[in-house]
Order: C-alpha cells, then sequence, then structure tokens
C-alpha cells in the first residue's frame, strides 16, 4: 500500500535560519510527489511537484525539494526562512492508481 | 479564475440538523474531492469525482454522509443527520489529469468550517 511519512509534527526554526522538511514514501514505483503548504485559515497551496527528470525541483516562495528513490524520501528545503513561511506543510503522494495521499503534516513555527 | 469556490466559509448548527456543504470547482476541471480535516485525523479524503461520476467513496464515514456532483461546475456534501464528531473543516479540491492520465495538481478552496453543537 502507498503511504507518506512526515516524522516531524512540530518544527521550530529562526527566522533566517535554513529548513528541512522530512518525507519519506512507501511505493513500489516511481511516484507523483507533492508538496503543500497550508496558512492558518487557508486552504492547501501548491509549492512543487515531482514527476520525473531532475531530483531536484525548485518551487514557489523559494523552495525546494530532492527526490532520492534510494531513500524513498522527497524532504522539503529552504535556505532562509521568513516569518511568512509559519505554516503547515504537507508532503503528498500520487500512485497512479488513487489520487493523493496526504503525510499527516509538519506545523513549521518561526521565532525571531 | 477564481479558484475552487466553497460555501459557507462557516457552518454552526445543532446536532442532528441536516447540513449541506457546497463547492465550484475551477472551470475544466474534471475530478473533484472532498477531504476533511481533524486535529487527530488530518486530512482524510471522503470522496471523489471524475466527469461528475463518484469513482471512490470508500473515505466516507457513514450512511449520514452523501454526496453529489449533478453538473461540472457543482457539487454538495450533505450531512444529515450532523453529530458533534463530525465537527471540522471540509476541503473540496479540483484537478485535471496530467500526464499518464494521473491526477495533477490539486487545487483547494478555502475549505468550508462547520461546527455541530
Amino acid at each position: 500500500a502507498q503511504s507518506v511519512t512526515q516524522p516531524d509534527i512540530h518544527i521550530t526554526v529562526s527566522e533566517g535560519a535554513s529548513l528541512e522538511l522530512r518525507c519519506n514514501y512507501s511505493y513500489g514505483a516511481t511516484p507523483y510527489l507533492f508538496w503543500y503548504v497550508q496558512s492558518p485559515g487557508q486552504g492547501l497551496q501548491l509549492l512543487l511537484k515531482y514527476f520525473s527528470g531532475d531530483t531536484l525541483v525548485q518551487g514557489i516562495k523559494g523552495f525546494e525539494a530532492e527526490f532520492k528513490r534510494s531513500q524513498s524520501s522527497f524532504n522539503l528545503r529552504k535556505p532562509s526562512v521568513h516569518w511568512s513561511d509559519a505554516a503547515e506543510y504537507f508532503c503528498a503522494l500520487d500512485g497512479g492508481n488513487t489520487p493523493l495521499v496526504f503525510g499527516k503534516g509538519t506545523r513549521l513555527s518561526v521565532i525571531a | 479564475d477564481a479558484g475552487v469556490i466553497q460555501s459557507p466559509r462557516h457552518e454552526v448548527t445543532e446536532m442532528g440538523q441536516e447540513v449541506t456543504l457546497r463547492c465550484k470547482p475551477i472551470s475544466g476541471h474534471d475530478y473533484l474531492f472532498w477531504y476533511r480535516q481533524t486535529m487527530m485525523r488530518g486530512l482524510e479524503l471522503l470522496i471523489y469525482f471524475n466527469n461528475n461520476v463518484p469513482i471512490d467513496d470508500s473515505g466516507m464515514p457513514e450512511d449520514r454522509f452523501s454526496a453529489k456532483m449533478p453538473n461540472a461546475s457543482f457539487s454538495t456534501l450533505k450531512i444529515q443527520p450532523s453529530e458533534p464528531r463530525d465537527s471540522a473543516v471540509y476541503f473540496c479540491a479540483s484537478s485535471t489529469p496530467g500526464n499518464l492520465a494521473r491526477t495533477d495538481t490539486q487545487y483547494f478552496g478555502p475549505g468550508t468550517r462547520l461546527t455541530v453543537l
């Protein structure tokens, strides 16, 4: 069965510091992978997606993610976090026969 | 495009009442999804449609929940009778197939926050 695991429920970083949010997936083939962000009181917005090709994917708001098949991971990174990045981040997988499977989410807090 | 539109944004009702949530997907999108989000269970897929036809409703919690999509521009999620444990944020999302006929990016509405007293 396909699944997505986000090991960190809550992460706190200082403004200006780098960020890495972890995502691991379980799927028998190459999945489509997505990162979504949810600001308080809002719906989910796509940050970036990986379908094939270059394993380093650039997204909006300065985010990037790297697909590592050997580690079944698709970690999200940002070199310098801004206070406005405080939100909930969801990793998701599309295995092809079913729609997106979401992880439980990681809540990001940004401190001054 | 205005994006996915959901109404109402907030709904407060009493236990036993019927609740109807509405969704207008992005024009041209042929997939529509209903999700429920709670602190305890996270984001759960309830049901999804393709070309107005329900494809998978295995996530619908029980018979009190029903969803319809009478046309390409409108869908409803109905709870009858509502219970306090139905309190959650309900999201609608739409998408269109990308390569290889797989669903691509889902575009989410702002959600309806439902409180059942």
